[in-house]
């Protein structure tokens, strides 16, 4: 069975500072593994998704997430924080693509930026 | 280009009532997800609808159910609501042809059951 875990379900940086989420999963076969923002009473947002093409994946707004299959991992980072980044981060995981499979998600980070 | 539309965005109804939740998919999408998502938690898949069919599941009782629309559009139908379904109610939409593999998301239905 598939599952993901985010270490850390709140994660605090200063502006400018480096950012860095993290996401492990679990699953039988190589996964379909995406990164969503949600902003307060908003729907989610793609950052960006790992398809098994190139391992380090670049997204919006200047994350990018890097796939390493020895550590079951693929953490968001970001090299320099804004005070817009302030939101809550989900890593999802899905077997047969976003489309055909259903998203199986961590229970989410949420990111606190100081000024 | 609209994107995925979902209303109502609030609702409170009482225990042992029924709901239903409506979704219009971003325009030229043929597929259509629903999640819920509990308060401090991620979203958890419901269902999935393509061609009018329910094609994938989660793990959610029968008092859960769907429909799919000629126009690709989708209610969500909730009987006998419990007090744990309270939670935001995500739809997403996709397009199948392709392996697109994106799933858009709408702004949700905040579904408060007393």
């Amino acid at each position: 069975a598939q599952s993901v875990t985010q270490l850390g379900s709140h994660v605090s940086v200063s502006e400018g500072a480096l950012v860095l989420l993290r996401c492990n999963y679990s699953s039988s076969v190589p996964p379909y593994l995406f990164w969503y923002v949600q902003y307060p009473n908003q729907g989610l947002q793609l950052l960006l998704k790992y398809t098994s093409a190139a391992t380090l994946v670049k997204g919006i707004n200047g994350f990018e997430a890097e796939f390493k299959k020895s550590e079951t991992s693929f953490h968001l980072t970001k090299p320099s924080a804004h005070m817009s980044d302030a939101a809550e981060y989900f890593c999802a995981v899905s077997l047969s693509g976003g489309s055909q499979g259903n998203l199986i998600f961590g229970k989410g980070t949420k990111l606190s930026v100081k000024p | 280009d609209a994107g995925v539309t979902q209303s109502p965005t609030h609702l409170i109804k009482t225990r042992g009532q029924q709901v239903t939740l409506r979704c219009s998919p971003k325009s030229g999408h043929d597929t259509v997800s629903w999640y819920q998502q509990a308060l401090g938690q991620g979203p958890q898949f419901i269902f999935q609808y393509y061609e009018e069919e329910e094609r994938q599941r989660g793990n959610f009782p029968d008092r859960f159910s769907g429909h799919q629309f000629p126009n690709y559009s989708s209610e969500l139908n909730v009987n006998a609501l419990l007090l744990g379904d309270s939670a935001l109610y995500l739809c997403a939409s996709s397009l199948e042809q392709g392996r697109k593999n994106i799933q858009y998301f709408g702004a949700g239905t905040r579904l408060s059951v007393l």
